[in-house]
């Protein structure tokens, strides 16, 4: 029972542009939402986060937007380096206690 | 400061045997968490730590995977009779209470021949 689903398993932009990644849940429990990122044989950095009474939070070139009703979340990136190729996971919570339920990820490739 | 760090780095053992997993979180921090990376698929939570004891050990898989935290920080994952589908990244991460954000080790690649 996968309650966090990222679709797309790769994306490709060019540098300069917008990357959209984009995640989907199932578990109406959730009120946190995380993104990660991770590089090769490193583990995952914590990247943005939101709470589900927000439905928007901008940091730097990183922008979450939550859509509760739709329960659906997308990590906006722009512009796109190529220093932000990485894997990037979608991952909640509930309740402020961090048992994170990760999805599968998406392989972000920013072509020079 | 250093971050969390995980030993070893890489582990190759044969069907059967006894492994076990180090984890060094971040000074300080008293939550500390083990989690499951298999190929292809997202970090799936195995088991939480509140100081010395498990709060949460749901993600076990079965009676093989155990872990402790004798003294609230270095934490170690044991598991017994290895089996060929235990192979996986298992990662460690620690946070400075349950409440905040988790710090991630680079993982230690476990693979059962």
């Amino acid at each position: 029972d996968q309650q966090v689903k990222q679709n797309s398993p790769s994306l490709s932009v060019q540098e300069g542009r917008i990357s959209i990644l984009n995640c989907d849940y199932t578990n109406s429990m959730f009120d946190y939402f995380l993104w990660y990122k991770k590089y090769p044989a490193e583990g995952p950095t914590f990247l943005i986060s939101i709470s589900s009474i927000k439905d928007k939070n901008e940091d730097g070139r990183f922008t979450v937007f939550l859509n509760k009703s739709a329960k659906h979340l997308s990590l906006h990136i722009v512009p796109s380096q190529p220093g932000d190729s990485a894997v990037y996971f979608c991952a909640a919570n509930t309740g402020g206690y961090q048992k994170v339920t990760f999805g599968t990820g998406t392989k972000l490739q920013v072509i020079p | 400061g250093a971050g969390v760090s995980q030993t070893p780095s890489n582990k190759v053992t044969e069907k059967g045997k006894y492994v076990e997993l180090r984890c060094d979180p971040i000074s300080g921090h008293t939550a500390l968490y083990w989690y499951r990376q298999s190929l292809g698929q997202g970090p799936e939570f195995l088991i939480y730590f509140q100081g010395t004891g498990a709060a949460d050990d749901s993600g076990l898989p079965n009676d093989r995977f155990f872990a402790v935290r004798p003294e609230g920080s270095v934490s170690t994952l044991k598991i017994q009779r290895t089996e060929r589908g235990d192979s996986a990244v298992y990662l460690c991460a620690s946070s400075l209470t349950s409440n905040n954000e988790q710090f991630f080790g680079p993982g230690t690649r476990l693979t059962v021949l």
